[in-house]
């Protein structure tokens, strides 16, 4: 069975400019959730999606927004770019919604804001 | 808002013990959890604990739970050079809410 993929794995951008993240779950899994991972924050949650509806929000501003669409994939938009936006973003997918005690994570993106 | 610290480097001799420790602040957890991640690579659930137990045992690891004090630790018995990682610990607090939190993580570097 094939693991989390993310896509691109790495990514530079300029500051406001925008940026879109793809996660495809392992086949069956309806839930993903999206992590941002830095050296100065450490690992932070930012949103889980199930069944096409976000179910949990972490505290990250209006910028940091997703959707997941009816096959489960999901994508993250990070809107006007900020350098401290840089971090590696982490998709992680499991059967069900609330189930961080069996979700599969994939390798994550790392975007570069310059 | 809610806290998991850890510290940051332990450093151990190959076919010794690692013992990871972690506390955390949110006495409403329900979850409590441990993650790997090796240079370059996401994530990986090593294991978890539910918060009315006290000990989880799965092959070289063991997780001890002392819910008063709060604190939560990691045994790797036998560390293996592959074990040189990064080692998360996480909780998700009750009350209907999931949203987890994260320590900061502690460097498990493992010598011959």
């Amino acid at each position: 069975k094939a693991g989390v993929t993310q896509t691109p794995r790495y990514l530079i951008k300029t500051r406001g400019q925008q940026v879109t993240l793809s996660c495809s779950p392992i086949s069956g899994h309806r839930s993903v959730s999206w992590y941002q991972q830095t050296p100065g924050q450490g690992l932070q949650f930012l949103f889980e999606y199930f069944s096409e509806t976000q179910r949990n929000k972490g505290n990250f501003p209006g910028r940091f927004s997703g959707r997941q669409f009816s096959n489960s994939r999901s994508e993250m938009n990070v809107s006007t770019l900020e350098l401290g936006d840089s971090a590696l973003y982490l998709c992680a997918s499991s059967l069900g919604r609330n189930s961080f005690n069996e979700q599969f994570f994939g390798p994550g993106t790392r975007l570069t804001v310059l | 808002g809610e806290d998991v610290e850890q510290s940051l480097f332990l450093s151990v001799r190959e076919g010794d013990s690692s013992v990871i420790n972690c506390t955390y602040t949110d006495s409403s957890s329900t979850y409590l959890y441990w993650y790997k991640q090796e240079p370059g690579a996401g994530l990986q659930l090593l294991t978890y604990i539910f918060s009315n137990m006290d000990m989880k045992q799965d092959q070289r690891l063991t997780v001890l739970l002392n819910k008063k004090d709060k604190h939560l630790s990691l045994r790797i018995a036998d560390t293996q050079t592959g074990d040189s990682a990064i080692y998360f610990c996480a909780e998700t607090p009750g009350g209907g809410s999931y949203i987890p939190t994260f320590g900061r993580g502690t460097s498990l570097i493992v010598h011959p």
